[in-house]
């Protein structure tokens, strides 16, 4: 089966750092993502990583260890806007589904 | 380019009626998938079209529910009869094929009472 962990809720304030872990358990690896839903809003596409490191883009980051079945996500210079619930996803296969988390809601405070 | 729509937005049933969802892809994307969040539960998988062909459909949860993509492009879902524990939020999401990531819709919100 398929085991996704992730924090249920974090707090944060405008302006600094925080980082969302998400471990995972899975019969195959083809990728990690991450995605931020606003509620009633589609979950949008953040990044994805598939090779060990860290990926960059703005003010997001993503990391992955495949060895210790791992990632977290960074996000930098905190904007209320950032509200939002975040999904780990994990792919086992390319071009196929993804396996979700229960998602970490994340609440930015001034 | 317009994105992943669906359509209702909110569906509001008595159990034992039925319900069609509609999803209409990102043009040019054969993948298409559908997902369901049940209250308190994580999205999971439903099934996986590849054009008009079922790629996987393990997770569709009893034969109450049927998808079909005729065409390859939109697709839809009907449950019938629908049951109390179908209601949730059904996502429909696509990709092109070996794309990285699934662009998703707003889902529709499905209460059956």
């Amino acid at each position: 089966g398929q085991n996704i962990d992730q924090p249920t809720e974090m707090t944060a304030t405008e302006g600094a750092i925080v980082q969302i872990n998400c471990t995972y358990q899975t019969s195959g690896f083809n990728g990690l993502f991450w995605y931020q839903q606003h509620a009633g809003e589609a979950p949008t596409f953040l990044s994805y990583n598939v090779l060990d490191g860290l990926e960059e883009k703005g003010r997001f980051s993503s990391f992955l260890s495949r060895s210790k079945g791992y990632s977290y996500l960074l996000l930098k210079e905190l904007q209320m806007k950032d509200s939002a619930s975040y999904l780990c996803a994990v792919r086992d296969r390319p071009g196929y589904a993804l396996n979700f988390g229960k998602g970490t809601s994340l609440l930015v405070t001034p | 380019e317009a994105g992943v729509t669906q359509f209702p937005s909110h569906s509001v049933i008595e159990k034992g009626q039925t319900v069609t969802l509609r999803c209409d892809p990102i043009s040019g994307h054969d993948n298409l998938y559908w997902y369901r969040r049940v209250m308190g539960k994580e999205i999971k998988f439903l099934l996986h079209f590849v054009k008009e062909s079922k790629q996987d459909e393990s997770g569709m949860p009893n034969n109450r529910f049927l998808a079909e993509r005729t065409g390859g492009t939109y697709s839809t879902l009907k449950v019938q009869p629908a049951e109390l524990e179908d209601s949730g939020v059904y996502f429909c999401a696509s990709s092109q094929e070996e794309s990285y990531e699934q662009y998703f819709g707003p889902g529709t919100r499905l209460t059956v009472t």
